[in-house]
């Protein structure tokens, strides 16, 4: 079976720039959580979707955006940007929600990098 | 802030030597997860622990939890240049968000 597949695998933008990145989760998954890593520091939360619907806000101005489609596949946008949203974007799925107890399963990823 | 922080931040051992790391948390929690990722790669699960649960195996790792001093290990046995990564802890407190640590570099030598 295909794990989680993100695209593209890098992006160049410059600032003020608008991105969409796209995620595909494991089949049969239905939660989608996305999470921003800057160089040398732990993933940090952005959002999380279960079944087509926000759950979960982080720490993140609204420039930052998301949806869930009806295969559960999931878009991140991203307006506006600036210098420090140069990041490794990662998309994590899971079967359940985030207390479900279950594990979550990331793709390798799209290397971002604001010019 | 981090609701995880992982200690050590950086860790260089002799391969088939043990690795200790320790992740301390500041809430009450779920669950505790811990991950591992390799340079400019996706994280991949290893161990997901409850809060009611104080120890879990699989293979060469040991993980430890003790909701009264909010710590949690992660022992990684018999070292191999492959395990060289960095490891991360992450939290749930129920909700819908999962925290991440900062991670802790391991760096095994053959």
């Amino acid at each position: 079976d295909a794990g989680v597949t993100q695209s593209p695998t890098h992006l160049i933008k410059t600032r003020g720039q608008q991105v969409t990145l796209r995620c595909s989760p494991i089949s049969g998954h239905k939660s989608v959580s996305w999470y921003q890593q800057v160089l040398g520091q732990g993933p940090q939360f952005i959002f999380q979707y279960y079944e087509k619907e926000e759950r979960g806000r982080g720490n993140f101005p609204d420039r930052f955006s998301a949806r869930q489609f009806p295969n559960y596949s999931s878009e991140l946008n991203v307006n506006a940007l600036l210098l420090g949203d140069s990041a490794l974007y990662l998309c994590a799925s899971s079967f359940g929600a985030g207390h479900s107890n279950q594990p979550q399963h990331f793709g390798d990823g799209t290397r971002l990098s604001i010019l | 802030s981090q609701q995880g922080e992982e200690d050590p931040q950086a860790l260089s051992i002799q391969e088939g030597e043990n690795a200790t790391m320790n992740c301390s948390y500041k809430t009450s929690i779920n669950n505790l997860q811990w991950y591992r990722q390799n340079s400019g790669r996706g994280l991949v699960h290893l161990i997901l622990i409850r809060s009611n649960e104080r120890e879990k195996h699989s293979g060469r790792l040991r993980v430890t939890l003790d909701t009264s001093k909010k710590s949690s290990s992660l022992l990684i046995t018999a070292s191999r240049a492959a395990d060289t990564a960095s490891y991360f802890c992450a939290t749930n407190t129920g909700g819908f968000k999962t925290i991440f640590g900062a991670g802790t570099r391991l760096f095994v030598k053959a």
